[in-house]
């Protein structure tokens, strides 16, 4: 039972690169979550998915986009990367949406650096 | 609009003392309150956790103290071990969020 896993660990970009960063988790959950966590600002919402076709945006969507085709599967974005997205990325999964304390569960991070 | 706010960005204890890590809120209506570990080249992980209708929920060495009057969470680690040297979250949860604090890094001193 891997949990969460996400691919790749670390990335160096370019101004103006694109790249997609790939979610999985293997415990069948509904929810899935992309966070951004920056010094001084926590863990921030980017976009999440309540089920399979589904999408939403969090608290700082601009300059992402995400998709989850597959249940298991929830893929972030960056269609053109800015050196403000450098950043540590946390994708995370539950099987309810927290209103009755459902935890999350969260892969080990990538660390992305757009120079 | 910092909705969960932890105020120390870090913490400092000796071994076998009390930890006592704080965080506060603002909107009333959050049903769940949860503290997540982070190590180093880790993700968080779930640690404790209290319903908004309690006011203190216990799990070995680890207490959640909630006042709702203040807006007020703590977390106590009674006796402090080397290990738990690390980033802890606070986060509220309630109407479908999730919203993290921006965590407290505690240090215990062996």
């Amino acid at each position: 039972n891997a949990g969460v896993t996400q691919t790749p660990k670390f990335r160096v970009l370019k101004t103006g690169q694109s790249m997609t960063l790939l979610c999985a988790q293997d415990m069948n959950h509904e929810y899935m979550y992309w966070y951004r966590q920056d010094p001084g600002m926590g863990l921030r919402l980017i976009h999440y998915s309540v089920g399979e076709g589904t999408t939403a945006k969090g608290e700082v969507p601009d300059g992402y986009n995400v998709s989850r085709l597959k249940k298991q599967n929830f893929l972030l974005g960056l269609e053109s990367a800015a050196p403000s997205q450098t950043s540590v990325y946390f994708c995370a999964s539950s099987y309810g949406s927290g209103v009755k304390g459902e935890t999350q569960y969260f892969g080990p991070g990538t660390r992305l650096l757009v120079l | 609009d910092q909705q969960v706010k932890q105020n120390s960005p870090s913490l400092s204890v000796q071994e076998g003392r009390i930890s006592i890590l704080n965080c506060d809120y603002t909107n009333s209506m959050f049903d769940y309150f949860l503290w997540y570990k982070k190590y180093p080249a880790e993700g968080p992980t779930f640690l404790i956790s209290i319903s908004s209708i309690k006011d203190k929920n216990e799990d070995g060495r680890f207490t959640v103290f909630l006042n709702k009057s203040a807006k007020h969470l703590s977390l106590h680690i009674v006796p402090s071990q080397p290990g738990d040297s690390a980033v802890y979250f606070c986060a509220a949860s309630g109407g479908f969020k999730t919203i993290f604090g921006a965590g407290t890094r505690l240090f215990v001193k062996a």
